[in-house]
């Protein structure tokens, strides 16, 4: 029990639908992220939101937005998105955001788009 | 650029050793993390290395050298539930975490 869920866990969407990931962790924390992962490829960092604020914003796309109500909750609103955007999308929450800061991920939600 | 490399594929025989190497060239370093993650499952926290050496944890131990921009995971005693990818990440010097690509580790009876 990582203490992170996130739903759906499943999506499948048309390029031109609207949906929307959402995050809930339960630990506490104060730090919250959004990961892309597809296959073979490294993790990449989309959003960062340290205390309800957004702190990192990676050159994500617009198609892609990040909504963060409070500290435990974070929503990946999705529209317009294209196939390569199907992945693997893991949320994360940390303490805070500094050196020693180990980040628990959730389960994730896996995405296609066709 | 930022760069972390970790080879794509590895397989073992349960019961014996596997060290999985992981190489980085980062703007600063803030420290050096490992996760473990199994098919359709959230990457889970293994280990955390800033200083030089050895940490052990269990049949887990993961080792840091600066100076030559290297760690690496061992896993001693395999167990088939060990076959997992396995993933090294570096913070830089801004705090971010860069990921390598992971390491798929198979493990044979």
């Amino acid at each position: 029990e990582t203490g992170v869920t996130q739903t759906p866990r499943h999506l499948v969407m048309g390029m031109t639908n609207k949906k929307s990931l959402k995050c809930e962790q339960h630990l506490g924390h104060n730090a919250m992220y959004w990961y892309k992962q597809s296959a073979k490829k490294p993790l990449e960092l989309m959003f960062v939101y340290n205390f309800k604020e957004q702190t990192e914003n990676n050159s994500v796309p617009s198609r892609f937005s990040p909504e963060c109500p409070n500290s435990s909750h974070l929503f990946l609103h999705l529209h317009t998105l294209q196939p390569e955007d199907s992945a693997l999308y893991l949320c994360a929450s940390s303490p805070g955001t500094g050196d020693t800061e180990t980040q628990y991920f959730g389960p994730g939600t896996r995405l296609l788009v066709l | 650029g930022q760069n972390i490399d970790q080879p794509t594929e590895m397989t073992a025989t349960e019961g014996a050793i596997v060290q999985i190497n992981c190489t980085y060239q980062t703007s600063g370093f803030n420290g050096l993390f490992w996760y473990q993650q199994h098919a359709g499952e959230a990457p889970t926290f293994l280990s955390y290395n800033v200083l030089d050496g050895l940490e052990e944890k269990g049949r887990f131990s993961s080792f840091l050298s600066r100076s030559k921009g290297y760690s690496y995971l061992l896993l001693k005693e395999l167990q088939m539930k060990d076959s997992a990818s396995y993933l090294c990440a570096v913070r830089d010097s801004n705090y971010q975490l860069i990921w390598g690509a992971g390491t798929k580790l198979i493990i044979k009876p």
